[in-house]
């Protein structure tokens, strides 16, 4: 079965600083996966997805992430915070068909000015 | 604008109360799924559906229900055998079901509280 660890409920970093969010990920089969982002009472938006292909993904709002097989990770970065980045962050994991996207538990990501 | 509509935005029910929240794509999705959120523990699968007039059991089914009598259109029913349904629901919509990849489009999102 496929599951998604976000590692750190909540990061908070300095306006500037660079953003680190991580995702390990278990599957049986090559992942299809995904980075989604919500901001407060609002739904889902994706970010960015690595299917197949180029390892480095760069997705909207400066963010990209790298498919590291592996390490089973697909760690989120962005290299200078702005306060608009202040949301969660959904990590999320496709084994068979997108109707079984399984999501991580999120990170709540706090901007210090 | 295309787009994923949820509605109400807000719901309250009392115990013993079945609710229906409305989801309503313009994207001509063929797949629309519906998640629950709660705080702490991500997003979990409810039910989802490929095609009309099909639909399939997620993680998380007991006490809810759905129907997919349009392609627009994938309502949700907390009955009353949901014993904590108060929760953050998202309806999604995505490309031809099946397809590896493809991603998944989200609505603004329903609150409903018991009360």
């Amino acid at each position: 079965a496929q599951s998604v660890t976000q590692l750190g409920s909540h990061v908070s970093v300095s306006e500037g600083a660079l953003v680190l969010l991580r995702c390990n990920y278990s599957s049986s089969v090559p992942p299809y996966l995904f980075w989604y982002v919500q901001y407060p009472n609002q739904g889902l938006q994706l970010l960015l997805k690595y299917t197949t292909g180029a390892t480095l993904v760069k997705g909207i709002n400066g963010f990209e992430a790298e498919f590291k097989k592996s390490e089973t990770s697909f760690h989120l970065t962005k290299p200078s915070a702005h306060m608009s980045d202040a949301a969660e962050y959904f990590c999320a994991v496709s084994e068979w068909g997108n109707e079984k996207l399984t999501f991580g538990t999120g990170t709540r990501l706090t901007i210090i000015p | 604008d295309g787009g994923i509509t949820q509605s109400p935005k807000y719901l309250f029910r009392k115990e013993g109360q079945n609710v229906t929240l409305s989801c309503e794509q313009n994207l001509n999705h063929d797949a629309m799924y519906w998640y629950r959120q709660d705080p702490g523990q991500g997003l979990r699968l409810i039910y989802y559906s490929q095609i009309v007039n099909d639909f399939q059991k997620g993680d998380i089914a007991e006490g809810y229900s759905v129907s997919r009598e349009k392609k627009e259109s994938f309502p949700l029913t907390v009955t009353s055998a949901q014993k904590n349904p108060t929760a953050f629901y998202l309806c999604a919509s995505s490309l031809p079901g099946g397809e590896r990849g493809n991603t998944i489009y989200f609505g603004e999102g329903s609150w409903l509280t018991v009360v």
